[in-house]
């Protein structure tokens, strides 16, 4: 799988958009870029997934660029629940049955009131 | 629908004492996995299983056997525990449906505390 670049923190003010990149320049035709997140002490969520159409759901939206080798999380508003470290993720998927994560260092987003 | 649930939460044990730690799903999930994370780092995977029966090994797979009797259940076994493997536990679980991406999400239970000293 295809390895993610992330930035290793960033802060977000409270109610705006807190956009967090995500660099996968060696990433190959059939692999999707996943995003996780995992608040304090808890298990990792699911957030989003795409392949290179931008996509969009209840809690964030995903922007995945022409030549997919970069992405962006974007959270559009952001609240003090949503501090987090957030993981780019980059697996095969459709016809592999390899669904296994590979989870870096990630982002630790602080939203601040 | 309880999702993915560990057992136990927390635990302590001796360098060399031996314990299962339980995973259980009730999603009907084909695929579970066992990661552990270490402080300050990323979730590393243990093993995995693509269905009931079979096991494979992850990138940290030393010190550790797993099994997969039951679909639902997919159990961490630490035969002679060794304070390097003081950590947390993850489990998690996902639907899989080749040919598609849809609904491969992984869903992940709240995580096991495991002290060894």
């Amino acid at each position: 799988d295809a390895k993610t670049t992330q930035p290793p923190s960033m802060d977000c003010a409270e109610g705006r958009a807190a956009n967090l990149p995500c660099n996968h320049s060696t990433i190959s035709g059939n692999e999707y870029v996943y995003w996780y997140r995992q608040i304090h002490s808890q298990g990792p969520q699911y957030i989003i997934h795409g392949l290179k159409n931008n996509e969009t759901n209840e809690m964030a939206s995903l922007i995945i660029t022409e030549d997919r080798k970069s992405s962006t999380l974007i959270l559009p508003h952001a609240t003090l629940r949503d501090t987090a470290v957030y993981y780019c993720i980059v697996r095969r998927g459709g016809v592999s049955n390899d669904y296994k994560l590979s989870f870096g260092a990630g982002t630790t987003v602080t939203v601040r009131a | 629908n309880a999702g993915v649930t560990q057992t136990p939460k927390f635990r302590v044990l001796k360098t060399g004492q031996s314990m299962t730690l339980l995973c259980a799903q009730d999603m009907n999930h084909e695929y579970m996995y066992w990661y552990r994370q270490d402080p300050g780092m990323g979730l590393r995977l243990i093993h995995y299983s693509v269905g009931e029966g079979t096991t494979a090994k992850g990138e940290v797979p030393d010190g550790y056997n797993v099994s997969r009797l039951k679909k639902q259940n997919f159990l961490l076994g630490l035969e002679s525990a060794a304070p390097s493997q003081t950590s947390v536990y993850f489990c998690a679980s996902s639907y899989s449906i080749l040919g598609t991406e849809k609904n491969t999400e992984a869903f992940f239970g709240q995580g096991t505390r495991l002290t060894v000293v």
